[in-house]
């Protein structure tokens, strides 16, 4: 079974970082495209990032291009998201998914809250 | 960047009708859209890929159909655990990844 399990979200304050992990079983991970998306608190849906298989290929929303950095480690099975420079508007639960042929997202991790305030 | 719009946002329905959910794109995603359902505190599910094929374990009474711009959920016969908020996602052309804001479907 495909199991992905985010971690290190937290409270941090506007300007700070934070990095975020999601740990992968159930499948051969450097074989899989994966990508964080985000929720805001009673918001919808938004991709994030992509990372490629082999890690050669990343892709970033405007919205956190030049502050979130995706990056994973296929000895480990872990994927990561590293974000600096965080703002009250990245308040959001994180999750990270496997993407199945460059295309849609499945499955989801169960996500993690990260809330950036003072 | 492409856009989607989800129509309505809310849609109250009855247990045993049928619900039609609708997602409009900026310009042509062709077939590949894909639709995920959210309940309370959890992730989204994927339950409709390439605009009408269902995924894993999703049943029959899920189906999608479109094409171009226009694109339909439609849930046959409305089960309690079906109330949620749905969402379609193009990636048609990414990055990136866009997804529509959502639609509701509450018990009427």
């Amino acid at each position: 079974e495909v199991q992905l399990l985010e971690s290190g979200g937290g409270l941090v304050q506007p300007g700070g970082s934070l990095r975020l992990s999601c740990a992968a079983s159930g499948f051969t991970f450097r074989s899989y495209d994966m990508s964080w998306a985000r929720q805001a608190p009673g918001k919808g849906l938004e991709w994030v990032s992509f990372i490629s298989g082999s890690g050669e290929n990343t892709y970033y929303a405007d919205s956190v291009k030049g502050r979130f950095t995706i990056s994973r480690d296929n000895s480990k099975n872990t994927l990561y998201l590293q974000m600096n420079s965080l703002r009250a508007e990245d308040t959001a639960v994180y999750y990270c998914g496997l993407v199945y042929r460059q295309n849609w997202l499945d499955p989801w991790g169960q996500g993690t809250l990260v809330t950036v305030s003072s | 960047e492409i856009v989607m719009t989800q129509s309505p946002a809310t849609l109250s329905v009855s247990p045993g009708e049928r619900a039609t959910l609708s997602c409009r794109a900026s310009q042509s995603v062709s077939s590949n859209l894909a639709w995920y359902q959210q309940k309370p505190g959890q992730a989204p599910r994927l339950l409709i890929y390439d605009t009408s094929i269902r995924a894993t374990a999703i049943p029959a009474r899920f189906s999608g159909s479109g094409s171009g711009t226009e694109f339909t959920l439609t849930i046959s016969s409305l089960q309690s655990e079906d109330f949620a908020i749905y969402y379609c996602q193009q990636y048609n052309n990414w990055p990136p990844y866009t997804f529509g804001q959502g639609t509701k479907l509450e018990i009427k």
